[in-house]
């Protein structure tokens, strides 16, 4: 079954900083890929996907990643942070079923 | 558009007492999913439903778990009897075919 790995369990950074959250996933002959992002006592909101063409995707709120097949990583970056993306980010991988498979997620703090 | 809706938000029950959710997806969207997030991990898919039909239900705990999803539309989680380990958010997602899922803000059970 494909699977991805959030490297990082907290990524703590100060406000304006840049900030990279990792995701490793597992080989396959074709993979889609998502990062979701949860707030506090919410669900999750779908940040943005990778499912073909171009390896750079962006989000609508200054967030990237990057499909990087020969590192197989899919990760999260954003070149200046506000303390309104304090959040959990999980990275995930659609299986065959279309059924998603997450990593542990990664808590992002962002402090003044 | 209305997003996917869930109820109770919250729940806190006796270990050995039922309890149900209940999830009302996105109208047009074929496609529900259970997952179960438990505390600082990634949800984890329970059950699959394409239409009113559970087609992929291999994660699900039959011997306390059911779900059902009469008419393809709404959809019911049971738990019965519910047991401390079963403490944990329930989400619920909907998508149409192929596409991106959408969250629920789930349901946060405590058993004492």
């Amino acid at each position: 079954a494909q699977s991805v790995t959030q490297l990082d369990s907290q990524v703590p950074v100060f406000e304006e900083a840049p900030v990279e959250l990792r995701c490793n996933y597992s080989s396959s002959v074709s993979v889609y890929l998502f990062w979701y992002v949860q707030y506090p006592n919410q669900g999750l909101q779908l940040l943005l996907k990778y499912l073909s063409g171009s390896t750079l995707v962006e989000s609508i709120n200054g967030f990237e990643a990057e499909f990087n097949k020969s590192q197989t990583s899919f990760h999260l970056r954003k070149p200046s942070v506000h303390i309104s993306d304090t959040a959990e980010y999980f990275c995930a991988v659609r299986n065959s079923g279309y059924a998603l498979n997450f990593g542990k997620g990664t808590s992002l703090l962002v402090t003044p | 558009e209305a997003g996917v809706v869930q109820s109770p938000r919250y729940k806190i029950i006796e270990k050995k007492q039922p309890v149900a959710f209940w999830c009302n997806p996105i109208s047009g969207h074929n496609t529900l999913y259970w997952y179960l997030q438990n505390l600082g991990q990634g949800p984890e898919l329970l059950i699959r439903y394409e239409n009113e039909e559970a087609v992929d239900d291999s994660q699900l705990p039959k011997d306390r778990f059911s779900a059902e999803r009469l008419k393809g539309v709404d959809s019911t989680l049971k738990i019965q009897p519910a047991e401390l380990g079963d403490s944990a958010v329930y989400l619920c997602a909907s998508s149409s075919p192929g596409n991106e899922q959408f969250f629920g803000p789930g349901t946060r059970l405590t058993v004492l």
